[in-house]
Protein backbone atom coordinates (compact mmCIF):
# COMPACT_ATOMS: atom_id res chain seq x y z
CA UNK A 1 0.00 0.00 0.00
CA UNK A 2 1.41 3.73 -0.96
CA UNK A 3 2.12 5.83 1.96
CA UNK A 4 -0.06 8.10 0.21
CA UNK A 5 -2.37 8.07 -1.91
CA UNK A 6 -4.58 10.65 -4.01
CA UNK A 7 -7.49 10.35 -6.68
CA UNK A 8 -5.62 11.72 -9.95
CA UNK A 9 -9.14 12.93 -11.65
CA UNK A 10 -9.01 15.21 -13.58
CA UNK A 11 -11.93 17.37 -12.00
CA UNK A 12 -13.26 18.96 -14.64
CA UNK A 13 -15.38 21.82 -13.00
CA UNK A 14 -17.02 25.38 -14.22
CA UNK A 15 -15.68 28.72 -13.24
CA UNK A 16 -17.37 29.17 -10.03
CA UNK A 17 -18.00 26.13 -8.95
CA UNK A 18 -16.84 24.22 -5.31
CA UNK A 19 -14.36 21.01 -5.91
CA UNK A 20 -13.34 18.85 -3.58
CA UNK A 21 -10.87 15.54 -3.04
CA UNK A 22 -9.19 14.07 -1.13
CA UNK A 23 -5.65 12.04 0.02
CA UNK A 24 -5.52 9.38 2.43
CA UNK A 25 -2.21 8.03 4.35
CA UNK A 26 -1.43 4.88 5.92
CA UNK A 27 1.10 5.94 8.26
CA UNK A 28 -1.02 7.25 11.48
CA UNK A 29 1.80 8.47 13.16
CA UNK A 30 2.09 11.12 10.98
CA UNK A 31 1.85 14.68 12.28
CA UNK A 32 2.25 16.95 9.78
CA UNK A 33 0.26 17.76 6.22
CA UNK A 34 0.51 19.86 3.51
CA UNK A 35 -1.06 20.75 0.33
CA UNK A 36 1.40 22.07 -2.67
CA UNK A 37 0.30 23.11 -6.08
CA UNK A 38 1.95 22.23 -9.01
CA UNK A 39 1.78 24.11 -12.45
CA UNK A 40 2.41 21.95 -15.82
CA UNK A 41 6.45 21.69 -15.84
CA UNK A 42 7.09 24.28 -12.81
CA UNK A 43 8.17 22.72 -9.04
CA UNK A 44 5.48 22.53 -6.65
CA UNK A 45 4.50 25.67 -4.42
CA UNK A 46 3.03 25.47 -0.77
CA UNK A 47 -0.23 26.18 -1.10
CA UNK A 48 -1.57 25.82 2.90
CA UNK A 49 -0.77 23.46 5.99
CA UNK A 50 -3.24 21.37 7.34
CA UNK A 51 -3.72 21.32 10.98
CA UNK A 52 -5.82 19.33 13.39
CA UNK A 53 -8.92 21.90 13.58
CA UNK A 54 -8.87 22.47 9.65
CA UNK A 55 -8.14 25.75 8.32
CA UNK A 56 -9.15 28.16 5.69
CA UNK A 57 -6.95 30.31 3.39
CA UNK A 58 -9.22 32.36 1.49
CA UNK A 59 -11.71 30.39 -1.20
CA UNK A 60 -9.38 27.12 0.19
CA UNK A 61 -10.03 24.68 3.04
CA UNK A 62 -8.25 21.95 4.03
CA UNK A 63 -9.22 19.73 6.34
CA UNK A 64 -7.77 16.59 8.41
CA UNK A 65 -9.44 13.53 9.88
CA UNK A 66 -7.48 11.54 11.78
CA UNK A 67 -9.87 8.78 12.30
CA UNK A 68 -9.91 7.69 8.74
CA UNK A 69 -6.70 9.01 7.87
CA UNK A 70 -7.23 11.64 5.10
CA UNK A 71 -6.55 15.41 4.69
CA UNK A 72 -8.96 16.62 2.04
CA UNK A 73 -8.48 20.29 -0.01
CA UNK A 74 -12.08 22.12 -1.43
CA UNK A 75 -12.35 25.02 -3.69
CA UNK A 76 -14.49 27.12 -3.60
CA UNK A 77 -15.62 29.92 -6.80
CA UNK A 78 -13.20 28.15 -8.80
CA UNK A 79 -10.68 30.42 -10.87
CA UNK A 80 -9.24 29.20 -14.17
CA UNK A 81 -6.14 29.83 -12.47
CA UNK A 82 -7.02 27.09 -10.14
CA UNK A 83 -6.04 24.76 -12.75
CA UNK A 84 -2.91 22.50 -11.41
CA UNK A 85 -1.87 19.66 -10.05
CA UNK A 86 -2.38 19.44 -5.96
CA UNK A 87 -0.31 17.43 -4.32
CA UNK A 88 -0.79 16.12 -0.89
CA UNK A 89 1.86 15.76 1.62
CA UNK A 90 2.59 13.93 5.23
CA UNK A 91 5.16 13.49 7.26
CA UNK A 92 5.06 10.00 8.91
CA UNK A 93 8.56 10.85 10.32
CA UNK A 94 11.70 12.61 9.16
CA UNK A 95 10.60 13.11 5.49
CA UNK A 96 7.39 13.85 3.94
CA UNK A 97 5.76 11.69 1.59
CA UNK A 98 3.96 13.01 -1.64
CA UNK A 99 0.88 11.70 -3.33
CA UNK A 100 0.44 11.49 -7.53
CA UNK A 101 -1.55 14.65 -7.33
CA UNK A 102 -4.91 15.21 -7.80
CA UNK A 103 -5.20 17.42 -11.37
CA UNK A 104 -7.96 20.20 -11.19
CA UNK A 105 -9.13 21.55 -14.79
CA UNK A 106 -11.48 24.84 -14.38
CA UNK A 107 -12.93 25.80 -17.77
CA UNK A 108 -14.60 28.92 -18.74
CA UNK B 1 12.95 33.47 3.65
CA UNK B 2 14.96 31.45 1.28
CA UNK B 3 15.22 31.29 -2.19
CA UNK B 4 16.83 27.86 -3.52
CA UNK B 5 18.42 28.10 -7.04
CA UNK B 6 19.19 25.06 -9.22
CA UNK B 7 21.02 24.73 -12.33
CA UNK B 8 20.91 23.76 -15.27
CA UNK B 9 17.30 24.16 -15.62
CA UNK B 10 16.91 21.69 -18.88
CA UNK B 11 19.12 18.94 -19.74
CA UNK B 12 19.92 16.45 -22.34
CA UNK B 13 22.13 13.73 -21.94
CA UNK B 14 23.06 10.40 -23.87
CA UNK B 15 23.00 7.23 -21.97
CA UNK B 16 26.20 6.69 -20.42
CA UNK B 17 27.08 10.27 -19.99
CA UNK B 18 27.84 11.72 -16.61
CA UNK B 19 25.61 13.95 -14.37
CA UNK B 20 26.16 17.14 -12.34
CA UNK B 21 22.91 19.49 -10.88
CA UNK B 22 23.48 21.80 -7.91
CA UNK B 23 21.32 23.63 -5.54
CA UNK B 24 22.21 26.59 -3.50
CA UNK B 25 20.43 28.17 -1.25
CA UNK B 26 20.24 31.65 -0.29
CA UNK B 27 18.39 33.31 3.13
CA UNK B 28 18.76 30.24 5.37
CA UNK B 29 21.67 28.78 7.39
CA UNK B 30 22.15 24.70 8.00
CA UNK B 31 19.28 24.28 6.29
CA UNK B 32 18.16 20.87 5.51
CA UNK B 33 18.05 19.58 1.76
CA UNK B 34 16.68 16.94 -0.65
CA UNK B 35 16.96 16.10 -3.81
CA UNK B 36 13.49 14.93 -5.46
CA UNK B 37 13.14 13.03 -8.65
CA UNK B 38 9.44 13.46 -10.05
CA UNK B 39 9.14 11.25 -13.18
CA UNK B 40 5.95 11.78 -16.21
CA UNK B 41 3.14 11.76 -14.63
CA UNK B 42 4.37 10.33 -11.24
CA UNK B 43 4.56 11.25 -7.59
CA UNK B 44 7.28 12.91 -6.09
CA UNK B 45 10.45 10.81 -4.98
CA UNK B 46 12.64 11.01 -1.95
CA UNK B 47 16.12 10.56 -3.31
CA UNK B 48 18.43 12.45 -0.79
CA UNK B 49 18.74 13.86 1.95
CA UNK B 50 21.43 16.28 3.84
CA UNK B 51 21.66 17.63 7.59
CA UNK B 52 24.65 19.04 7.14
CA UNK B 53 28.21 19.64 5.51
CA UNK B 54 29.06 16.19 4.46
CA UNK B 55 26.24 14.30 5.67
CA UNK B 56 23.90 12.45 3.06
CA UNK B 57 21.10 9.87 3.31
CA UNK B 58 20.13 8.04 0.27
CA UNK B 59 16.88 6.95 0.63
CA UNK B 60 16.63 4.76 -2.94
CA UNK B 61 19.50 2.22 -4.09
CA UNK B 62 20.41 3.68 -7.69
CA UNK B 63 23.29 4.93 -10.11
CA UNK B 64 22.88 8.59 -8.67
CA UNK B 65 24.91 10.09 -5.46
CA UNK B 66 24.67 13.43 -3.39
CA UNK B 67 27.34 15.84 -2.11
CA UNK B 68 26.90 18.97 0.06
CA UNK B 69 30.58 20.37 0.20
CA UNK B 70 29.37 23.58 1.67
CA UNK B 71 26.16 24.94 3.65
CA UNK B 72 24.19 26.00 1.46
CA UNK B 73 25.32 23.93 -1.37
CA UNK B 74 23.82 20.45 -2.52
CA UNK B 75 24.99 18.54 -5.57
CA UNK B 76 23.28 15.32 -7.14
CA UNK B 77 25.93 13.38 -9.41
CA UNK B 78 25.65 10.36 -11.57
CA UNK B 79 28.74 8.74 -13.24
CA UNK B 80 26.68 6.86 -15.65
CA UNK B 81 23.19 8.12 -16.89
CA UNK B 82 20.72 5.68 -17.56
CA UNK B 83 17.36 6.01 -19.58
CA UNK B 84 15.64 5.71 -16.11
CA UNK B 85 17.16 8.88 -14.71
CA UNK B 86 14.84 10.90 -16.75
CA UNK B 87 12.73 13.20 -14.80
CA UNK B 88 12.35 16.36 -12.65
CA UNK B 89 14.77 16.96 -10.36
CA UNK B 90 13.95 19.00 -7.43
CA UNK B 91 15.84 20.61 -4.37
CA UNK B 92 14.16 21.20 -1.53
CA UNK B 93 15.00 23.15 1.79
CA UNK B 94 13.33 22.22 5.17
CA UNK B 95 12.29 25.81 6.89
CA UNK B 96 10.81 26.23 10.54
CA UNK B 97 9.63 22.86 12.20
CA UNK B 98 8.32 20.50 8.76
CA UNK B 99 7.76 23.13 5.48
CA UNK B 100 9.56 22.21 2.52
CA UNK B 101 10.00 24.43 -0.04
CA UNK B 102 11.37 23.54 -4.08
CA UNK B 103 13.82 25.22 -6.67
CA UNK B 104 12.73 25.57 -10.19
CA UNK B 105 13.90 22.41 -10.68
CA UNK B 106 16.28 20.79 -13.33
CA UNK B 107 14.79 18.93 -16.39
CA UNK B 108 16.39 15.97 -17.36
CA UNK B 109 16.55 14.04 -20.63
CA UNK B 110 18.36 10.76 -21.17
CA UNK B 111 18.71 9.51 -24.78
Amino acid sequence: RKEVEQDPGPFNVPEGATVAFNCTYSNSASQSFFWYRQDCRKEPKLLMSVYSSGNEDGRFTAQLNRASQYISLLIRDSKLSDSATYLCAVMPDYKLSFGAGTTVTVRA
Amino acid sequence: SQTIHQWPATLVQPVGSPLSLECTVEGTSNPNLYWYRQAAGRGLQLLFYSVGIGQISSEVPQNLSASRPQDRQFILSSKKLLLSDSGFYLCACRQGKDTQYFGPGTRLTVL
